[in-house]
């Protein structure tokens, strides 16, 4: 089955730096990986995604890359502020299945 | 916020015990998967219900199981439970497979289960 790795498990930038999560996956039927940003004590909520016949995505300060080849994906946040301080999830999932497998997460902590 | 909605927030429950767990899709969202988020760890797929059936399933006993109901409401059932079922319970809820965002997944608050 799909095994998701993520790295680092913890992420320390100072305010306007940027950060960087990588994410690599197993199995090449994976095509939809998608990165959910978690507070403490709350749900996880999607903050963008990408599929299989896409390089690049990005959503304002948010970008994420793929490389099916290499099979890993990338999270990018720039300009990083205090409120992204959070535990961020990679998963990938197939189309036609429902089913998220999950990276172990990354605490990242920006200090003003 | 998504407009999923679980309950109760908060349970304990004694080893041996059973529990049921509810949640509620978001509004035009037909399909509902539970994940087990441990301590420190990603969330991990116990199954998912479309049609009010059982759409696939994770590596999990048959002691979890679950319904979902003609409003798309959703129910996990865990019998026997044992310390390590201890974890926090998320539902999410997504649209109907094959459309072009189905795999977009929005989680519920989700329900804390202890278990003594």
């Amino acid at each position: 089955g799909e095994n998701v790795e993520q790295h680092p498990s913890t992420l320390s930038v100072q305010e306007g730096d940027s950060a960087v999560i990588k994410c690599t996956y197993s199995d090449s039927a994976s095509n939809y990986f998608p990165w959910y940003k978690q507070e403490l004590g709350k749900r996880p909520q999607l903050i963008i995604d990408i599929r299989s016949n896409v390089g690049e995505k990005k959503d304002q300060r948010i970008a994420v890359t793929l490389n099916k080849t290499a099979k890993h994906f990338s999270l990018h946040i720039t300009e990083t502020q205090p409120e992204d301080s959070a535990v961020y999830f990679c998963a990938a999932g197939e189309e036609g299945f429902q089913k998220l497998v999950f990276g172990t997460g990354t605490r990242l902590l920006v200090s003003p | 916020e998504t407009g999923v909605t679980q309950s109760p927030t908060h349970l304990i429950k004694t080893r041996g015990q059973q529990v049921t767990l509810r949640c509620s899709s978001q509004s035009g969202h037909n399909t509902v998967s539970w994940y087990q988020q441990a301590l420190g760890q990603g969330p991990q797929f116990i199954f998912q219900y479309y049609r009010e059936e059982e759409n696939g399933r994770g590596n999990f006993p048959p002691r979890f199981s679950g319904l979902q109901f003609p409003n798309y409401s959703s129910e996990l059932n865990v019998n026997a439970l044992e310390l390590d079922d201890s974890a926090l319970y998320l539902c999410a809820s997504s649209s109907t497979p094959g459309t072009g965002s189905y795999n977009e997944q929005f989680f519920g608050p989700g329900t804390r289960l202890t278990v003594l």
